[in-house]
């Protein structure tokens, strides 16, 4: 049973320039959410994705962007990257339980490292 | 806002001195609160969700424990492959996961 999947590992780009990241997740689940976890410090909550939508968002701003397609999968976008964009980016997987109206606990990929000169 | 506060922040144990962590929570109607373990530059890895005040869960060495507003990690005569950063998070009422920012074990042999 293949787990989240996350490419690529590493990255490095520019200011300015845009980035895209992709996920494929847990197989069984519907749900993915984004976060980015800066050095020392706990991964943040950026967006999470379910049914193709937009369901949840966190604290940043509109440069970052995502898409979820048809076989659960998803991307985040970073436009008009900034130093401080340098981060370990992590997607995670989980299964909505529409009774509850909840997702389960989520699983995490390895992350995508992106360096941003 | 949801807030999650680990301490402490770093700490060195001796293999099998036993020790826990504090995860202090608040939150809009506790969905779940998660344990992760960490290892520099990869993913966390998923060790327990636990949903309501007094539930326990266990695995190997490990044992979570949950109150109104806080959790504990007990780590059992630990051993050197159990260094790793632990990390806390809780869901919410609006399914927003919030981690704090961990707590870095390091067991020394």
């Amino acid at each position: 049973d293949a787990g989240v999947t996350q490419s690529p590992t590493h990255l490095i780009k520019t200011r300015g320039q845009q980035v895209t990241l992709r996920c494929s997740p847990k197989s069984g689940h519907d749900t993915v959410s984004w976060y980015q976890q800066a050095l020392g410090q706990g991964p943040q909550f950026i967006f999470q994705y379910y049914e193709e939508e937009e369901r949840q968002r966190g604290n940043f701003p509109d440069r970052f962007s995502g898409h979820q397609f048809p076989n659960y999968s998803s991307e985040l976008n970073v436009n008009a990257l900034l130093l401080g964009d340098s981060a370990l980016y992590l997607c995670a997987s989980s299964s909505m339980d529409q009774g509850l109206g909840r997702t389960d606990t989520q699983y995490f990929g390895p992350g995508t490292r992106l360096t941003v000169l | 806002e949801d807030q999650v506060t680990q301490s402490p922040e770093a700490l060195r144990l001796q293999e099998g001195e036993s020790s826990s962590l504090n995860c202090s929570y608040t939150v809009s109607g506790l969905r779940g609160l998660f344990w992760y373990r960490q290892d520099p530059g990869k993913g966390p890895e998923f060790l327990f969700t636990l949903y309501s005040a007094g539930e326990e869960k266990e695995k190997e060495r490990l044992k979570a424990t949950l109150t109104k507003k806080e959790s504990f990690l007990h780590i059992t005569a630990p051993k050197p492959e159990d260094s790793a950063t632990y990390l806390c998070a809780v869901r919410g009422g609006y399914q927003k996961v919030t981690f704090g920012t961990g707590t870095k074990l390091q067991v020394i042999p």
